[in-house]
């Protein structure tokens, strides 16, 4: 079976612009989470998705946004960028919402904002 | 909410050393999971915990739930080279969201 994809891998972005991110699950997964790891703050969950819907959610501003679609993968945006959002952003798929139970985690995107 | 506080923060230990890793919760924990990173790279699964009092093995890896369900340690036997890494904590809140830890960077010196 295939890992979890993240694609691209790297990416430099400058202030001001928007990115966005895509994921790809395990085959069979329904659930896709996104984090963010920064140096300062660490491992932060950002949201989850299920079957198309937003599952919960981390505290994060609203320029972050996800979606998923019907074939499960998912794609996270992020607008208006800041210095503050250069991080590795991880998803993780998994067949159950809500728990870390089973979560298979992607390589990660990194975005450097400059 | 709840947090996950690891210690310490970075560990440098010579091959063959035993090294200990902690995780202490502000709240009890209903799920604890570890996990081991290389540097700008996706998570690897190490164990999961539920049952305070479980302890689990893995080659030279054990991790243990206190009684109390609110401290995880992570012992690593005789270290090597290939245990470098950075090792994170995670947990369900019980809420749905998922929490971790900052992280501990061990460094194995052959």
């Amino acid at each position: 079976k295939a890992g979890v994809t993240q694609t691209p891998r790297y990416l430099i972005k400058t202030r001001g612009q928007q990115v966005t991110l895509s994921c790809s699950p395990i085959s069979g997964h329904r659930s896709v989470s996104w984090y963010q790891q920064t140096p300062g703050q660490g491992l932060q969950f950002l949201f989850e998705y299920f079957s198309e819907t937003q599952r919960n959610k981390g505290n994060f501003p609203g320029r972050f946004s996800g979606r998923q679609f019907s074939n499960s993968r998912s794609e996270m945006n992020v607008s208006t960028l800041e210095l503050g959002d250069s991080a590795l952003y991880l998803c993780a798929s998994s067949l159950r919402t809500g728990t870390l139970n089973g979560q298979y985690f992607g390589p990660g995107t990194r975005l450097t904002v400059t | 909410s709840q947090e996950l506080e690891q210690s310490p923060q970075s560990l440098i230990v010579q091959e063959g050393k035993n090294l200990t890793i902690n995780c202490t919760s502000s709240k009890t924990l209903y799920g604890l999971y570890w996990y081991k990173q290389k540097y700008g790279e996706g998570l690897i699964f190490l164990m999961m915990l539920q049952k305070g009092g479980e302890e689990k093995s893995h080659e030279k890896i054990t991790a243990k739930l206190d009684e109390k369900k609110q401290q995880s340690s992570l012992h690593i036997t005789a270290s090597q080279p290939s245990h470098a890494g950075i090792y994170l904590c995670g947990a369900d809140d019980n809420t749905g969201k998922l929490i971790f830890g900052q992280g501990t960077t061990l460094q194995v010196k052959p």
